[in-house]
């Protein structure tokens, strides 16, 4: 499957444990991309990252959360100390380089905080 | 003023006719715009992409894009059931960070 992979498909946490999320860019991609959806909310931009730099974080939370995409492995949301708030679907995005270019997205982490 | 603003619908069209879905956005530094198709539960699929003043045409998708309005929308020729989607507009944002702004989405109901 040469597609944007995102593991897991499914999270659930307790409030107050942390949740990480990783997403593979498709094949010959080296651009990432962030999204969140809240239930019955548009998509919202969260990070724009490249290999070993963040580019553009503007819409991550000031706290609690974090994002990487070191140079060998995946790149990984973490959201430490869960709040029920953090539910949503979080979509990992793609591209092949410069930012005018399309973006492919994953199937999703759905993140469910108990 | 919402950064891109669609009508949430529902749309209804009945089978075989056009839809159109539209969207209006408020930077004027945008360059890059994005149609994508997401179903209940579902990411969002890339459906069409244009960059320039003018109609892109692919399959039974046109896509018409205005700059000097701020306006951006996609066609439907020969509307399915399966057709029958939430449709996002994206639009590259400001300074062409690779950040893309959404719409709400337009919900297409296509009826047999």
């Amino acid at each position: 499957n040469a597609g944007v992979m995102q593991n897991p498909r499914h999270l659930v946490r307790r409030r107050g444990q942390e949740a990480r999320l990783r997403c593979s860019p498709m094949k010959g991609h080296s651009h990432v991309y962030w999204y969140r959806q809240l239930p019955e909310e548009g998509l919202k931009f969260m990070v724009y990252l490249q290999k070993e730099n963040i580019i553009d974080e503007s819409g991550m939370p000031k706290e609690r959360f974090s994002a990487e995409f070191p140079k060998e492995g995946p790149s990984i949301l973490r959201i430490q100390q869960v709040v029920r708030g953090d539910s949503a679907a979080y979509f990992c995005a793609s591209s092949p380089g410069s930012e005018n270019q399309p973006q492919h997205f994953g199937d999703g982490t759905r993140l469910s905080i108990l | 003023q919402k950064e891109v603003e669609q009508n949430s619908g529902p749309l209804s069209v009945p089978e075989g006719a056009i839809a159109s879905l539209n969207c209006t956005y408020s930077d004027r530094g945008s360059q890059s715009f994005f149609w994508y198709r997401q179903y209940s539960g579902k990411s969002p699929e890339l459906i069409m992409f244009i960059y320039s003043n003018g109609d892109k045409e692919d399959g039974r998708f046109t896509a018409q894009l205005n700059k000097a309005s701020q306006y951006v929308s996609l066609l439907i020729r020969d509307s399915q059931p399966s057709d029958s989607a939430t449709y996002l507009c994206a639009v590259n944002g400001y300074s062409n960070t690779g950040k893309l702004i959404f719409g709400q989405g337009t919900t297409l109901q296509v009826k047999p």
